[in-house]
């Protein structure tokens, strides 16, 4: 069983606001990713991290930032929210051997209204 | 670039039989694995299967069993006895060994309801 957490589960918030999505693993995995993914559709990668101190921009632009001050934790923040930024956020975690897969959270469904 | 192609984008399968779920790639790394991820419809998604491009043998877990084509590039999910709680997305996934950051691609994925 994957220990990889997110908070909140559901989101629901007025546009301009400010808004962290939570993401901790305890599993001690050095990379860790956020996805974007509107209803039925595919996943797409919005940022990752290599490890402490390290956040890469994926191959979706968004409008979020993330930090990694410490390696079990990969918080994902949208300054001013629009309605636009309405989807499901799902963060995973993973060693680096290619063999082993990433371990995703529960995901946060956010609408901004 | 690496590319995942599941063309499929919805199937009906009656309880109890089995159902395929193809998927296509393109890499030109010669290093790579092929994973199968469970979206079922509250959100997370759960790992089922993974399959290295130097297996010699076809990968198998429970139910689900990987029909892997090296030089067709396919490696397509069977999930045989389908129960009703097996009604879910489905989507395949590719890491190769020179992928920034060790990242998935992932295939626009196979919505699976399994009737009664």
């Amino acid at each position: 069983e994957a220990d990889i957490y997110q908070t909140p589960r559901y989101l629901v918030i007025g546009t301009g606001k400010k808004i962290t999505l939570e993401c901790s693993q305890t599993m001690g995995h050095d990379k860790m990713y956020w996805y974007q993914q509107d209803p039925g559709m595919e996943l797409h990668l919005i940022h990752y991290s290599y490890g402490v101190n390290s956040t890469e921009k994926g191959d979706l632009s968004s409008e979020s930032t993330v930090s990694r001050i410490r390696t079990e934790h990969f918080p994902l923040t949208l300054e001013s929210a629009r309605p636009s930024h309405t989807s499901q956020y799902l963060c995973a975690s993973s060693v680096g051997q290619i063999n082993q897969p990433q371990h995703f959270g529960d995901g946060t469904r956010l609408s901004i209204l | 670039a690496q590319k995942i192609t599941q063309t499929q984008p919805g199937m009906f399968v009656q309880e109890k039989e089995a159902v395929t779920l193809d998927c296509t790639y393109d890499t030109s790394d010669p290093s790579y694995g092929l994973f199968w991820y469970k979206q079922p419809s509250s959100g997370e998604m759960i790992f089922l299967i993974y399959q290295g491009s130097y297996d010699q043998q076809n990968a198998t877990e429970g139910r689900y069993s990987l029909n892997f084509q090296k030089a067709r590039k396919s490696a397509n999910l069977v999930i045989s006895a389908s129960q009703l709680g097996d009604s879910a997305m489905y989507f395949c996934a590719m890491r190769t060994i020179k992928a920034a950051g060790n990242k998935l691609t992932f295939g626009g994925g196979t919505r699976v309801l399994v009737k009664p």
